[in-house]
């Protein structure tokens, strides 16, 4: 069973300060998502990163693939009350027809 | 108009309750899913369906069952409705991406389901 470990699960902030959110596993992945939920609201997806050692940025938001493709990190710089919201990585096995594996999410808060 | 649509938003049933929860997509992808999110759990893949004549189940497919009517809808039925089934269910669909190398998947607005 493919497994998909995400951290830390709650972060509370103040605007302007950095941070990073994990997702690890032991299983390789053949691409790896991040979405941002509202609340109220389905996931959207930010970015997808496919190749090892892949960086993509978006803005503020760095996501990062690691080099063996099984984790990914988040980093947020100058972080604004806007970014508020839940966090979630999936893991795409592309060989079981593109399911997804979510890391259980991170709530994350900032503080004007 | 959203690409994927869900009804109903909200719902409200008791205990031994038939429920239907259904889904809707422009999106022209043949693949859809469904999944329950609680607290602390992530998104849970109940059941998935690669086109109209594939349905596969998910993780957690124990209390329901789906129906994929045509290409653009996929519903999902809890046909006895029971208190720990409350969560919120959300509708995706998933298109190639990236010259076809990974997919993506697109999610509804969710409906959230209270058993009493």
């Amino acid at each position: 069973t493919q497994l998909l470990e995400q951290s830390p699960q709650f972060l509370s902030i103040q605007e302007g300060e950095n941070l990073t959110v994990y997702c690890n596993s032991s299983s390789v992945f053949s691409s790896l998502q991040w979405y941002r939920q509202e609340p109220g609201e389905g996931p959207v997806l930010l970015v997808t990163v496919v190749t090892g050692g892949e960086v993509k940025k978006l803005k503020r938001l760095t996501f990062q693939f690691g080099d063996a493709r099984k984790d990914s990190s988040l980093h947020i710089t100058a972080a604004q009350p806007g970014d508020t919201g839940l966090y979630l990585c999936a893991g795409e096995d592309y060989n079981q027809g593109g399911k997804l594996i979510f890391g259980q999410g991170t709530e994350l808060s900032v503080k004007p | 108009d959203a690409d994927v649509t869900q009804t109903p938003r909200n719902r409200i049933t008791k205990t031994g309750k038939r429920i239907m929860l259904e889904c809707s997509q422009t999106k022209g992808h043949d693949r859809m899913y469904w999944y329950r999110q609680d607290p602390g759990l992530g998104l849970r893949l109940i059941y998935y369906s690669f086109d109209v004549k594939d349905i596969n189940k998910g993780e957690i497919s124990d209390g329901y069952s789906v129906s994929r009517q045509a290409q653009a809808k996929f519903s999902l039925s809890l046909e006895s409705a029971i208190p720990n089934q409350t969560a919120l269910y959300f509708c995706a669909t998933s298109g190639l991406a990236g010259g076809g190398s990974y997919n993506e998947q697109f999610f509804g607005p969710g409906t959230r389901l209270t058993v009493l």
